[in-house]
């Protein structure tokens, strides 16, 4: 069974660098089926699509953060990382890692628990 | 930029049929799929490519999409079913939710 695990710092200060890492386990980050993504979920508020990867490197970002985001993977280690820089406190949110269909929807199939960061000035 | 909008809420007695709108420009041309959270979880899908459900959703759930407008339609609601509703399309490889819609089982 497919299982996605968030983990990085849970505080960062502003206008630093927020770096997390997505583990996968029960699935191949190699996939040509799927997509790998980062969500968040402000406190409070909706969902918030950040940005995808496929497994041949091709990226797509959020055009609202796209010159603040890289993602990128390690298949050697089955894990997908999200660099997000000059945060503000606006960025302070649950992110989640997913699974994306490649194909019709485009739907996050498997979701990872979250993991709150919170930007402190 | 493509958006999608929801109402903030929804309100539905037990046993009755809830729907929850989800508009768009011409959203029926793309694909909609819909998400369950409830409080302190992590969403779960439960309908995609419009009216599929994925395996372990009950069929109470169901899903439909023409027009400017999807709609998830949850047939004789269960108090379990309180949560928070997201739609989401995926439109020029940029991937969008709607801002949500808490339904409300009373």
């Amino acid at each position: 069974q497919l299982q996605l695990q968030e983990s990085g710092p849970g505080l960062v200060k502003s206008s630093e660098t927020l770096s997390l890492t997505c583990t996968v386990s029960g699935g191949s980050l190699s996939s040509s089926d799927y997509y790998w993504a980062w969500i968040r979920q402000s406190p409070g508020k909706g969902l918030e699509w950040i940005g995808s990867i496929y497994y041949g490197g091709s990226t797509y970002y959020n055009p609202s953060l796209k010159s603040r985001v890289t993602i990128y993977g390690d298949t050697s280690k089955n894990q997908f990382s999200l660099k997000l820089s000059s945060v503000t406190a606006a960025d302070t949110a649950v992110y989640y890692c997913g699974r994306q269909a490649n194909s019709g929807s485009h739907h996050f199939d498997q979701w990872g628990q979250g993991t709150l960061v919170t930007v402190a000035s | 930029s493509f958006e999608l909008t929801q109402p903030p809420s929804v309100s539905v007695s037990p046993g009755q049929t809830a729907s929850i709108p989800c508009s768009g420009n011409k959203l029926g041309d793309k694909y909609a799929c819909w998400y369950q959270q409830k409080p302190g979880q992590s969403p779960v899908l439960v309908i995609y490519q419009d009216n599929k459900r994925p395996s372990g959703i009950p069929e109470r759930f169901s899903g439909s999409n023409s027009g400017n407008t999807a709609t998830l339609t949850i047939s004789g609601t269960q108090a379990m079913d309180e949560a928070d509703y997201y739609c989401q399309a995926w439109d020029s490889r940029t991937g969008v939710f709607g801002g949500g819609t808490k339904l409300t089982v009373l």
